[in-house]
């Protein structure tokens, strides 16, 4: 059974940092993995999308990467703002015919002005 | 079409009730998720259609739960004699079918309250 744990749970930070979010996976047979943002009480946001055969991706101030053999991705964020503050979770498709999600618990950032 | 939509975006209940939530995905992706989120956890799959056939269920989709994609376009997930631990946002994506690379696009959820 695929299980993904995200470190930290929570990350409080200075703004203007660059900070890096951990995803682990225990099943290293993925299609892809997806970084999501969720803002309290909303729904979730697609970041960043990794196929299995690519080892990053970027969009804007945000990069993401993936090494599917050690069974981890990390989310970059560079010069962090306020605007940053909210729950960023990763998820992994299986490799398989399934084509559900599986969730890390997420990590909650705060970035202080 | 905007994104995925939702409704209702919340829900009181008493418990024992039935309810009925509803989605609508952006046109023309043929493939429905729903999943449950609890507070302060990752959400988590509950089922998963393609087309109007719901081809994938959760063993956390107990016998209260049923879902349904009648003409392949908006689906709705229902709860029957709903328990205070069905309390929870409920969230529906959808994907269009290209091949192994598609994207999971979310809705707002719908956030289920059971006193």
């Amino acid at each position: 059974k695929q299980e993904v744990t995200q470190i930290p749970a929570a990350l409080s930070v200075p703004e203007g940092e660059n900070l890096v979010l951990n995803c682990s996976f225990t099943d290293s047979a993925i299609y892809n993995l997806q970084w999501f943002r969720q803002d309290p009480g909303k729904g979730l946001t697609s970041l960043l999308l990794i196929q299995s055969s690519q080892r990053e991706q970027t969009s804007g101030r945000l990069n993401a990467s993936l090494d599917k053999s050690s069974g981890r991705s990390t989310l970059y964020i560079a010069a962090s703002q306020p605007g940053d503050s909210a729950t960023y979770l990763c998820a992994v498709r299986r490799g398989n015919a399934g084509n559900m999600l599986t969730f890390g618990g997420g990590t909650r950032l705060m970035v202080k002005p | 079409d905007t994104g995925v939509s939702q409704n209702p975006r919340h829900k009181i209940t008493k418990r024992g009730q039935n309810v009925t939530f509803r989605c609508d995905p952006i046109s023309e992706h043929n493939r429905l998720y729903w999943y449950r989120q609890t507070l302060g956890q990752g959400p988590e799959f509950l089922t998963y259609f393609q087309n109007e056939a719901q081809l994938e269920k959760s063993r956390l989709l107990s016998d209260r739960f049923s879902a349904e994609r009648p003409k392949g376009s908006f689906s709705t997930l229902e709860i029957q004699r709903t328990e205070q631990g069905d309390s929870a946002m409920y969230l529906c994506a959808s994907s269009p079918w290209t091949g192994e690379g598609y994207e999971q696009y979310f809705g707002p959820g719908t956030r289920l309250t059971v006193t």
